[in-house]
């Protein structure tokens, strides 16, 4: 089956600065990728997800990449801000969606 | 806006007790799943469930049991609950229409064995 591995499982950064989370897949048949941000106290909400048949797609501050012949993809945070302290999530799915492990960013004013 | 909504935000209950976890979406979703969430593993899938009365099993299902009458209900089950089964749980919900449907979940519930 499917196995995500993300990292890091903590990031610092700097408010203003870029941070990059980075995840791999196992299952090459895996074709949607979404990144899911959870604050304190709530579930996980879909922040952007990616289809095996784009490389890049980019909405406003938040970018996700995707190499299929590598097997990662990769959320990239521009001009971080303190709300965007959070746990985020990537997921890979062909059949059924497989989350990696999290990643805890904080923005530091 | 999509609004899964789990009945309790925090449980506590006893090792050997029959516990139930509720979950509804008000968007008409065909398909509802039942995640739970422990530090450094992610999400993990319990169940999950593509219509009304319909089951499938996720990674993780020892020790659980779904049920799912109606279709915007979808209940969780631990026949006799065990003190490892202490986690968060999750809900989610996403329609069948097309292949790449985002989930929508729920705030969680932090579930406590004693």
């Amino acid at each position: 089956g499917e196995n995500v591995e993300q990292h890091p499982s903590t990031l610092s950064v700097q408010e203003g600065d870029s941070a990059v989370i980075k995840c791999t897949y196992s299952d090459s048949a895996s074709n949607y990728f979404p990144w899911y941000k959870q604050e304190l106290g709530k579930g996980p909400q879909l922040i952007i997800d990616i289809r095996s048949n784009v490389g890049e797609k980019k909405d406003q501050r938040i970018a996700v990449t995707l190499n299929k012949t590598a097997k990662h993809f990769s959320l990239h945070i521009t001009e971080t801000q303190p709300e965007d302290s959070a746990v985020y999530f990537c997921a890979a799915t062909a059949q059924k969606l497989v989350f990696g492990q999290g990643t805890r960013l904080t923005i530091n004013p | 806006d999509v609004k899964v909504t789990q009945s309790s935000r925090y449980l506590v209950k006893r090792t050997g007790e029959k516990v139930f976890l509720e979950c509804v979406q008000d968007m008409d979703h065909e398909n509802m799943f039942w995640y739970r969430q422990d530090p450094g593993l992610g999400l993990r899938l319990i169940y999950f469930s593509y219509d009304v009365k319909m089951k499938e099993k996720g990674d993780i299902p020892e020790g659980y049991s779904v049920s799912r009458e109606k279709k915007e209900r979808f209940s969780l089950i631990l026949e006799s609950a065990s003190t490892n089964q202490t986690s968060m749980y999750l809900c989610a919900s996403s329609s069948r229409q097309g292949l790449f449907q985002p989930q929508h979940f729920g705030d969680g519930t932090r579930l406590s064995i004693l």
